[in-house]
């Protein structure tokens, strides 16, 4: 079945650092992917999406390029601040009508 | 505000207990999602309902069900409950079960069982 592999945190890094957080799939056929982003105390949030292979997704400075060759969604910002700081969970949608998601990785950016 | 809304935002209750969890879709969202989320298990999808039907089970136990009512609010009903159970509930909304749509999650419920 689909999964969804990424990179352990937590990741600190100093305000305007580059931000790469790993993301890896599997799945059957070309599922659609996406970045979820949580903030303390709230609910999940959809970051950006890519809906099929070199696409893509992109938003508040973030993108992630779904690359089929190496089954992968990585996701990254030239210049973090202090606000991105929050947990960033990876995911893929199963033919079943499902969200993969990955274990998330939690991302704290200091001033 | 991602315009689901899940009540209550808190529930404390004790092991053997049984409790409901509501949901309400975003206006015009047909599509009803249940997710747990808990420290060992990370996030999770329970269950899918699409205009009042079930359409996906994942990872629910049998202790658990929903349902999903004519004005497209759900319920997840949790029954025996369990010190394990004990995690934060998410419901999710979207227009259709087609894969490229976004989920619009609420803001959860988070239940400890004592």
């Amino acid at each position: 079945g689909n999964s969804v592999t990424q990179m352990e945190g937590p990741v600190t890094l100093s305000e305007e650092a580059f931000l790469t957080i790993n993301c890896t799939y599997t799945a059957t056929g070309y599922p659609s992917l996406f970045w979820y982003v949580q903030y303390p105390g709230e609910g999940l949030q959809l970051l950006l999406k890519a809906t099929k292979a070199d696409d893509k997704g992109s938003n508040k400075g973030f993108e992630a390029t779904y690359r089929k060759e190496t089954t992968s969604f990585h996701l990254e910002k030239g210049s973090v601040q202090v606000s991105d700081s929050a947990v960033y969970f990876c995911a893929n949608y199963n033919q079943g009508g499902k969200l993969i998601f990955g274990q998330g990785t939690e991302l704290s950016v200091k001033p | 505000d991602s315009g689901v809304t899940q009540t209550p935002k808190h529930l404390i209750t004790a092991t053997g207990q049984r409790v409901t969890l509501r949901c309400s879709p975003r206006s015009g969202d047909l599509s009803v999602y249940w997710y747990q989320q808990s420290l060992d298990q990370g996030l999770q999808f329970l269950i899918q309902y699409y205009n009042g039907e079930e359409r996906a089970k994942g990872n629910i136990l049998e202790r658990f069900s929903a349902q999903q009512f004519p004005d497209l609010h759900s319920e997840l009903n949790l029954s025996s409950l369990e010190l394990g159970d004990s995690a934060l509930y998410f419901c999710a909304s979207s227009v259709s079960t087609s894969g490229g749509n976004e989920q619009f999650f609420g803001p959860g419920t988070r239940l400890t069982v004592l």
